[in-house]
């Protein structure tokens, strides 16, 4: 069965640090790319960060360029997200998604449970 | 950025009757060089995550029930549910993931009247 599974959320200070990690199985890990996208309490859905399957390509929301840097350990099927300079806008649920291929153009196939990190002081 | 809106913002449909929510992209999201349009029509119920109905504005995910379906091409899309059933209760939400950065429409969502 494909899966995925968040951790390392929690509740963190404004201009803290968090690493978000995703855990795959089911799948060939390196032949997708990965996204996160995150949802604000009661709000819709926004799109994060992705990254291919090699790691050639990272791209981000403009909202967290320069603060999150999104990364893959293709031999442990993990991804990450490493997120600096938080601010109470960065409060949500983030998702880990497989990709339906290992292109960045591609739609979001598998959804993870989520990780929910709370921004506060 | 490709800004995506969603009409209705909420709609209320009896059961057994088709639902239709519409998407529009501000830029076109039509490939030239493969004539695909780089759309995804996701669903979310309460408490769960985002699960993907449709990709490539008209391709239906597997296991997805045939009385979900997408159209159109461009700019202008549309997810129907041709028969509502009381599972069906969720908010949709469409995707591009022609232009980096990709986004989100703002959601719709529908009940049973």
């Amino acid at each position: 069965e494909v899966q995925v599974m968040e951790s390392g959320g929690g509740l963190v200070q404004p201009g803290g640090s968090l690493r978000l990690s995703c855990a795959a199985s089911g799948f060939a890990f390196g032949n997708y790319a990965m996204t996160w996208v995150r949802q604000a309490p009661g709000k819709g859905l926004e799109w994060v960060s992705v990254i291919t399957g090699l790691s050639d390509n990272t791209h981000y929301a403009d909202s967290v360029r320069g603060r999150f840097t999104i990364s893959r350990d293709n031999s442990k099927n993990t991804v990450s997200l490493q997120m600096n300079g938080l601010r109470a806008e960065d409060t949500a649920v983030y998702y880990c998604v497989k990709g339906k291929s290992g292109s960045r153009f591609d739609g979001l196939g598998v959804w993870g449970r989520g990780t929910t990190v709370i921004v506060s002081s | 950025d490709i800004v995506m809106t969603q009409s209705p913002d909420s709609l209320a449909v009896s059961l057994g009757e088709r639902a239709s929510i519409n998407c529009k992209s501000s830029q076109s999201i039509l490939s030239s060089s493969n004539n695909n349009n780089y759309l995804g029509w996701y669903q979310q119920k309460p408490g769960q995550p985002p699960r993907l109905l449709i990709y490539w504005a008209s391709t239906r995910e597997s296991g997805v029930p045939e009385r979900f379906s997408g159209s159109g091409s461009g700019t202008d899309f549309t997810l129907t549910i041709s028969s509502l059933q009381a599972e069906d209760v969720a908010v949709y939400y469409c995707h591009q993931y022609h232009s980096l950065p990709f986004t989100f429409g703002p959601g719709t969502k529908v009940d049973i009247k």
